[in-house]
């Protein structure tokens, strides 16, 4: 079964500062990996996904993840938060080899995250 | 841009009631889920369909059932709704996995409080 950890439910960062939202997965094979932010009442939007090839993933907004197979993690980082940054980020893992199985992503709990002006 | 809607943004339904919450997906995809968001649980599918009149149980199955007469549109269905059914309901299409463009995306989501 696939799995998916977001250790911190929050994360508060000062505005200008970096920031890190983590995230670590189980799955079986490979991974596919994506990362979704939800505004206040709003669905999820996707920023990025790791599918194969280099590890440093860019996304919207000036967002980027690093995969890391070893750690079996993939954070989502920015060098510079923005207040508009803050917003809830949820982590989902899908496993690669085709199959029923495959169809469905596997999401974490979320971090929210506050950027502090 | 892909665009996924939901029939509702809010929405009151009485215990025992039926309701319906309809997803629509104008790109295409051959897959449609339903998720429910609850503070502290994360998403959670509920049933997803991979073609027209096909569906799969999810994690949370128990109390919903799913129609898809047509590919652009995926219904859930609460047959009797219960207290604990209130929740955030999100939708969401994708194209078939393995394709370059396998991402799942999101309609803005349908607030169900049931009395």
């Amino acid at each position: 079964a696939q799995s998916v950890a977001q250790p911190e439910d929050q994360v508060n960062v000062a505005e200008g500062n970096p920031l890190t939202v983590k995230c670590t997965y189980s799955v079986s094979g490979n991974p596919y990996l994506f990362w979704y932010v939800q505004y206040p009442n709003r669905g999820l939007q996707f920023l990025l996904k790791y599918i194969t090839g280099d590890n440093l993933v860019k996304g919207s907004y000036g967002f980027e993840a690093e995969f890391n197979k070893s750690q079996t993690s993939f954070h989502l980082k920015k060098p510079s938060a923005l207040v508009s940054d803050s917003a809830l980020y949820f982590c989902a893992v899908r496993e690669r080899t085709p199959g029923a199985g495959s169809y469905q992503l596997t999401f974490g709990k979320g971090t929210k995250l506050s950027v502090i002006p | 841009d892909v665009k996924v809607t939901q029939s509702s943004r809010y929405l009151v339904k009485r215990t025992g009631e039926k309701v319906f919450l309809e997803c629509v997906q104008d790109m295409d995809h051959e897959n449609m889920f339903w998720y429910r968001q609850d503070p502290g649980l994360g998403l959670r599918l509920i049933y997803f369909s991979y073609d027209v009149k096909m569906k799969e149980k999810g994690d949370i199955p128990e109390g919903y059932s799913v129609s898809r007469e047509k590919k652009e549109r995926f219904s859930l269905i609460l047959e009797s709704a219960s207290t604990n059914q209130t929740s955030m309901y999100l939708c969401a299409s994708s194209t078939h996995p393995g394709s370059s463009t396998d991402t799942q995306y999101f309609g803005p989501g349908t607030r169900l409080t049931v009395l």
